[in-house]
């Protein structure tokens, strides 16, 4: 069955420390993207990847840092945490380029996202 | 780049009465809708989307209207249940981008309580 596997579920940080989020699309070829959601707010937009390749990019912070590997999945590293990055992260895929039906290239499935605590 | 705002934030219906929410964005190149169902702590879930091309889709008791000119969409949501009860997200996208860059920008979210 299609869908978005992330992990860790939870993850508890110091300030000042790096944290590795990671997100599995399945089936693998998928276009990925990252959103940050703060406590009572809406997602936002940080980076999307295409094959491999960063397609868009949007609020993230230098600290941050996100690739795709050769097996679609993908990694947000982030750095220097501070208080103000605990949030929710979602990664959602959507079919893209490979979509065999052009309205469902852009259906972005969430997955079931990370929990970041910096404390 | 694109702003979508979403009214009300909080909205309290009976249950079996009709709940709407409003949303409207910037960009006029915009042409995918999506609405979102989110619990807490949970994922958005995509419950109904319409695209730029077509004015009204409804599945069940869900139903989303578009005016393009306006630039505004609506939710309606019939016989609403305690079971609706949830923070909802409307957004907007310009689909039809290759290479994978259709990235949502979304309301601030409603927060719908269906009373008993």
């Amino acid at each position: 069955a299609a869908g978005v596997i992330q992990s860790p579920r939870h993850l508890i940080k110091e300030k000042r420390e790096t944290a590795t989020l990671k997100c599995y699309p399945i089936p693998r070829h998928d276009t990925v993207y990252w959103y940050q959601q703060g406590p009572g707010q809406d997602p936002q937009f940080l980076i999307s990847f295409y094959e491999k390749m960063q397609s868009d990019k949007g609020s993230i912070p230098d600290r941050f840092s996100a690739q795709q590997f050769s097996d679609y999945h993908s990694e947000l590293n982030m750095s220097s945490l501070e208080l103000g990055d605990s949030a929710l992260y979602f990664c959602a895929r959507s079919l893209g380029d490979w979509g065999t039906r052009s309205k469902d290239k852009n259906i972005q499935y969430f997955g079931a996202g990370t929990r970041l605590s910096v404390l | 780049g694109e702003n979508v705002e979403q009214h009300p934030s909080t909205l309290s219906v009976q249950e079996g009465d009709s709940a709407v929410i409003k949303c409207t964005y910037s960009d006029s190149a915009s042409n995918y809708f999506p609405w979102y169902k989110q619990e807490l702590g949970k994922r958005p879930q995509l419950i109904i989307d319409i695209r730029s091309n077509v004015g009204e889709k409804k599945d069940q008791r869900i139903a989303v209207t578009l005016n393009k000119t306006a630039k505004h969409f609506s939710l309606h949501i019939t016989e609403t249940q305690p079971e609706d009860s949830a923070v909802y997200f409307c957004a907007a996208s310009i689909s039809g981008l290759t290479g994978g860059g259709n990235k949502l920008t979304f309301g601030t979210g409603t927060q719908l309580k269906v009373e008993l």
